[in-house]
């Protein structure tokens, strides 16, 4: 089965930390992966999509890696700040025709002043 | 527009009764996704739209459940004989292509009492 996981399930940071979430999934046969952050009550903001042929995604503070070989991908986040607070969703289009996004449950983030 | 919008933001309804939720996505998108949230659940698959293909109906969880895009443009998600299981968050995302970025909608909270 197809499945996407990710740890820790919840993360309280004081500001200015660099902090990694780490997000698994099952077959390695993915097409891409996407990074999004959920804010309460609100829809989902994309932050990065890594394509297989890729091994990292930038964008400002944050840094997406990915190993397909072993199953991985990190999200690292440099100096957090209280607006970073928000649940981080990994999702990944697995290959085998397959379209849709498979989303881990997420990590909820609390960067603290 | 600009991005993903959906209505009703918030929908209660009554066991029984049928809803419709609606999806526009981004101008010139051409696949179009609907995943469900269910309160203190991850995000599930639950139909995929590409074109002029058939649709990717795998994640319906029954038929009670349909939904219907004209072209490239707007979809609607129909559940019928709505029961209490079904109260979620129905979220709508479009991508220009297929495995391209998706960006999703806001969102309709839906309650069945």
């Amino acid at each position: 089965k197809q499945e996407v996981t990710q740890i820790p399930a919840a993360l309280s940071v004081p500001e200015g930390e660099n902090l990694v979430l780490n997000c698994s999934f099952t077959d390695s046969a993915i097409y891409n992966l996407q990074w999004f952050r959920q804010d309460p009550g609100k829809g989902l903001t994309s932050l990065l999509l890594i394509q297989s042929s890729q091994r990292e995604q930038t964008s400002g503070r944050l840094n997406a890696s990915l190993d397909k070989s072993s199953g991985r991908s990190t999200l690292y986040i440099a100096a957090s700040q209280p607006g970073d607070s928000a649940t981080y969703l990994c999702a990944v289009v697995f290959s085998g025709g397959y379209n849709k996004l498979i989303f881990g449950a997420g990590t909820r983030l609390a960067v603290h002043p | 527009g600009a991005g993903v919008s959906q209505s009703p933001s918030n929908k209660v309804t009554e066991k029984g009764k049928d809803v419709e939720l609606r999806c526009d996505p981004i101008s010139g998108h051409t696949a179009l996704y609907w995943y469900r949230q269910r309160l203190g659940q991850g995000l599930e698959f639950l139909i995929y739209f590409q074109g002029n293909s058939a649709p990717d109906k795998s994640g319906l969880p029954s038929d009670r459940f349909s939904a219907e895009r004209t072209g490239e443009s707007v979809s609607t998600l129909t559940i019928q004989r709505t029961q209490q299981e079904d109260s979620a968050v129905y979220l709508c995302a479009s991508s220009f292509k297929v495995r391209e970025t998706q960006y999703f909608g806001p969102g309709t909270r839906l309650l069945v009492l």
